[in-house]
């Protein structure tokens, strides 16, 4: 069974940019989850969808990020415009219905200048 | 309040001896779920062991085991026969709540160092 797949896996970019992030979670897996994790923390939830419905965002700061889940498979993160603060590794995990374990996917390191 | 505590930064342990890495939790929730995760160098998190609030024994998934005291509201990690490739970043986390649109936590994390 393949494994949760992001892209891309390292990415840099100046301020004020836009970037986006790839996630395809796992075959059957209608709940997907994005994260942050700046170095030296632990991650944080940015957003959760059930199939492709936002079921929490409240962690997501919707003034320069937004998220989108069109078919219920895959999802794209973006930053509109990115500040330096933001530099951090993306982590989208996605879970089985009726399961509790998250899988997660190897993340995409964000370094903006 | 933080969610989740990890109190240790950085831990190191003797191959094939056995550690214990701490963590307690705050919620007020009665339904909610403790994990525990690893994250190599690589940066991918990997699941270790699961605990829900209502159940009435340790888990234990095979050198792992997750010592539950509910009462004082810790969920610590124990790691058995300790091996070189142990070495990586522990996180501890909860799922708060059983419904849709539930809140997960992660600790700061613990490093541990497996020695040779």
């Amino acid at each position: 069974e393949a494994g949760v797949a992001q892209s891309p896996r390292y990415k840099i970019i100046e301020k004020r940019q836009s970037v986006a992030f790839w996630c395809n979670p796992i075959s059957g897996h209608a709940t997907l989850y994005w994260y942050q994790q700046i170095l030296g923390q632990g991650p944080k939830l940015l957003i959760q969808f059930q199939n492709n419905g936002v079921v929490d965002d409240s962690q997501l700061p919707k003034d320069r990020f937004s998220a989108e889940r069109l078919k219920g498979v895959d999802s794209t993160l973006k930053i509109q415009p990115a500040k330096l603060e933001d530099s951090a590794v993306y982590l989208c995990a996605s879970r089985a219905g009726g399961q509790e374990t998250q899988y997660f996917g190897p993340g995409t390191r964000l370094l903006v200048l | 309040a933080q969610k989740i505590t990890q109190t240790q930064p950085g831990m190191f342990v003797q191959e094939k001896e056995a550690v214990t890495l701490d963590c307690t939790y705050d919620t007020s929730d009665p339904s909610y779920g403790l994990f525990w995760y690893k994250q190599p160098s690589s940066g991918e998190m990997i699941f270790l062991i699961y605990q829900g609030s209502y159940d009435q024994q340790n888990a234990t998934e095979g050198r792992y085991s997750l010592n539950f005291q509910k009462a004082r509201k810790s969920a610590n990690l124990v790691i058995s026969a300790s091996q070189l490739g142990d070495s990586a970043m522990y996180f501890c986390a909860m799922r708060e709540g059983n419904r849709a649109g539930n809140q997960f936590y992660f600790g700061t994390g613990t490093s541990l160092t497996v020695i040779p």
